[in-house]
């Protein structure tokens, strides 16, 4: 497989349940991030990982648990969700080397509806 | 601290109209990087293209073409003749050279209609 690969495609889940989304990527890349994209609303940066060390958190709730084990693997451990936590939750990758930026590569999400 | 803003929400065209989108950007940096995204309704964003602060030439890619104008922070699409296929959500987005740290515009919708 090549590019950014996200599991599952769709979940649907109680706001009790606890799951995981899953993000890999295969392009030899040193850093990852989550983002989550709400209807009608600009894409927020939730974590990023670099070099497998969490550099950066937007205030997110703590029902959202990231995870990377490694520099290919990246989850987001999902429990006690509210509602509005539904949305697309997209995975990206990325090469950060110092003066230069090549931008992302994004997975194709997991749409998640919480009920 | 880094903006882009895409002014507009929603852009409706008929098919082989042309059509551009505007992007706007701030940032106190003098090396930076300028993207565009594509999200067709499969939800994935697909790179279009990067352009580094010290490159102001214009480029063309087919039907695409893009113009940036560092003395109007602006880095604007048009798409030619355009096509169904050419519906999506367009985001611009502006980078920094340390850390790699994409700030992404709000997004226009594109709708081309047959």
């Amino acid at each position: 497989e090549t590019g950014v690969t996200q599991t599952p495609r769709h979940l649907v889940m109680g706001m009790t349940n606890k799951k995981s989304l899953k993000c890999e990527q295969h392009l030899g890349h040193n850093a990852m991030y989550w983002y989550k994209q709400s209807a009608k609303k600009p894409l927020e940066l939730m974590f990023v990982y670099s070099l497998e060390e969490r550099v950066e958190n937007n205030s997110v709730p703590s029902r959202f648990s990231p995870e990377c084990p490694n520099s290919s693997h990246l989850f987001l451990h999902l429990h006690t969700l509210q509602p509005e936590d539904s949305a697309l939750y997209l995975c990206a990758s990325s090469q950060v080397n110092r003066g230069d930026s090549y931008g992302y590569t994004f997975g194709s999400g997991t749409r998640l509806t919480v009920v | 601290a880094q903006k882009v803003t895409q002014a507009q929400t929603e852009i409706s065209v008929v098919e082989k109209e042309d059509v551009t989108l505007d992007c706007v950007y701030e940032t106190r940096d003098t090396t930076y990087y300028l993207f565009w995204y594509k999200q067709p309704p499969s939800g994935e964003l697909v790179f279009l293209i990067r352009r580094n602060s010290f490159d102001e030439q214009n480029e063309i890619s087919g039907r695409y073409s893009w113009n940036f104008q560092k003395s109007t922070s602006s880095f604007n699409f048009t798409i030619t003749a355009s096509q169904v296929v050419d519906s999506a959500v367009y985001f611009c987005a502006l980078s920094e050279p340390y850390g790699n740290k994409l700030v992404f515009g709000a997004g226009t919708i594109l709708r081309v209609k047959s």
